[in-house]
């Protein structure tokens, strides 16, 4: 049964910093991109960023570059997702979810908010 | 950047009822590379629909997707009452791939 399950998210003050991690089972992690999406409260749905299958290549959303890096460990079937430089409207629910262009796969998500 | 709009916003209906749901595209969407997710309150999004009309695995046969170009429509044949949620359309065949703004089938 493929699963992800994310965890890592928090209450962070702006400005701050957040690790989340993505544990993927069930499928061939190095043989997929992945991706995280983020859903504000009460939101739609927002693409974050992605990674393909190597870590060679990673994609970010505009507002984010600069400031979150994806990166992954395929020795550990792992995701990450560094957070540097939180602001206000960082705050959403984080999701994992195996790329295939369309996402088939998705975690539970992982709660951040930016907050003083 | 391609533009997704859904629409209706809400759609209220009852259960046995047809729900047609469109989804509309600023720009061409290149070999029907668009997808339909289903949001339950409080869980993630499921995989619906992927390649515009190809049903994802375990999906029943009553959600349906057709279109192409900058049009399309997710259709739910006859509504059971687990499919009140939020629906969304995403493209990806021209990056960054972009989620349109969200359907919600709510009980009449």
């Amino acid at each position: 049964e493929v699963q992800v399950v994310e965890s890592g998210g928090g209450l962070v003050q702006p400005g701050g910093s957040l690790r989340l991690s993505c544990a993927a089972s069930g499928f061939t992690f190095s043989g997929y991109w992945m991706t995280w999406v983020r859903q504000a409260p009460g939101k739609g749905l927002e693409w974050v960023a992605n990674i393909k299958q190597d870590g060679s290549e990673q994609y970010y959303l505009d507002s984010v570059k600069g400031r979150f890096t994806i990166s992954r460990d395929n020795a550990k079937n792992s995701l990450y997702l560094q957070m540097n430089s939180l602001r206000a409207e960082d705050t959403a629910m984080y999701y994992c979810a195996r790329e295939r262009g369309y996402r088939d796969y998705w975690g539970q998500g992982t709660l951040v908010t930016v907050s003083s | 950047e391609i533009v997704l709009t859904q629409s209706p916003g809400t759609l209220s209906l009852s259960p046995g009822e047809r729900a047609t749901l469109s989804c509309r595209a600023s720009q061409s969407v290149s070999s029907s590379y668009l997808a339909w997710y289903q949001q339950k309150l409080g869980q993630s999004p499921r995989l619906l629909i992927y390649g515009a009309s190809s049903r994802a695995t375990g999906i029943p046969d009553r959600f349906s997707g057709s279109g192409s170009g900058t049009d399309f429509t997710l259709t739910i044949s006859r509504l059971e009452p687990e499919d009140f949620a939020v629906y969304y359309c995403q493209q990806y065949g021209s990056s960054p791939w972009t989620f349109g703004q969200g359907t919600k089938v709510e009980i009449k």
